[in-house]
């Protein structure tokens, strides 16, 4: 266990719907990085906040957003959503903004599939 | 664009064999990571390697970083079953704001 909690587990929605995956780091933790996982594309990085800023955007499409709120927990959401978005998406943080000794550990993952 | 090549994509082996798996760029990385990444579950950091020619050891798993700073490798002596997994390499460039690159994986089955 990481001490990342990421709910809900699975989600199974409808092209075009709005969903939002929430995620709530390790005790002590100030980042949150969000990932998307895909048989063919593998993980690609999202984004990142940092103490409720963000810090650094990775491939994430405008339709995509997310936030970080004061008690620090993420949330991701997915809009106008096509079949093409169904990938296990993942949260991980860490202590500080990042670096070559901040180690990101990572949750159980939300698996959405849009039909 | 995928800067990270891992290699081989596929690999199912025999309890008590050896193995080594790869990981290749282009660019110069500031530091690369391996993570092994069970069903279910998300990946899981195994080690960092930062300077050049360094080699770590994690019982039974080497990790290398080539002398360049381009390539990875990771060999695993004398397989068992719990090292079943899809095993990923990240690396991280200087000036990239310390977003991690990912490879796509070498999915690893070793059968009992």
């Amino acid at each position: 266990d990481s001490g990342v909690t990421q709910t809900p587990k699975h989600l199974i929605t409808a092209t075009g719907q709005r969903v939002t995956l929430r995620c709530s780091p390790r005790s002590g933790d100030l980042s949150v990085y969000w990932y998307q996982q895909s048989l063919d594309q593998g993980l690609q990085f999202l984004i990142q906040y940092y103490n409720g800023e963000e810090r650094a955007k990775g491939n994430i499409l405008e339709r995509f957003s997310a936030q970080q709120f004061p008690d620090l927990h993420s949330e991701l959401n997915l809009s106008s959503l096509e079949l093409g978005d169904s990938a296990l998406y993942f949260c991980a943080s860490s202590v500080a903004v990042g670096g070559l000794t901040d180690t990101q550990y990572f949750g159980p993952g939300t698996r959405l599939t849009v039909l | 664009t995928q800067l990270l090549e891992q290699s081989p994509q596929f690999l199912s082996i025999q309890e008590g064999e050896n193995l080594t798996v790869y990981c290749n760029s282009s660019s110069v990385f500031s530091s690369l990571q391996w993570y092994r990444q069970e069903p279910g579950e998300g990946p899981v950091l195994l080690v960092t390697v930062v300077t050049g020619g360094e080699v770590k050891k994690l019982k039974r798993l080497t990790f290398q970083f080539g002398d360049a700073r381009k390539d990875s490798s990771l060999h695993i002596t004398a397989a068992q079953p719990g090292d079943t997994g899809l095993y990923l390499c990240a690396g991280s460039f200087t000036g990239n704001n310390r977003k991690l690159i990912w490879g796509l994986g070498t999915s690893l089955a070793v059968n009992p």
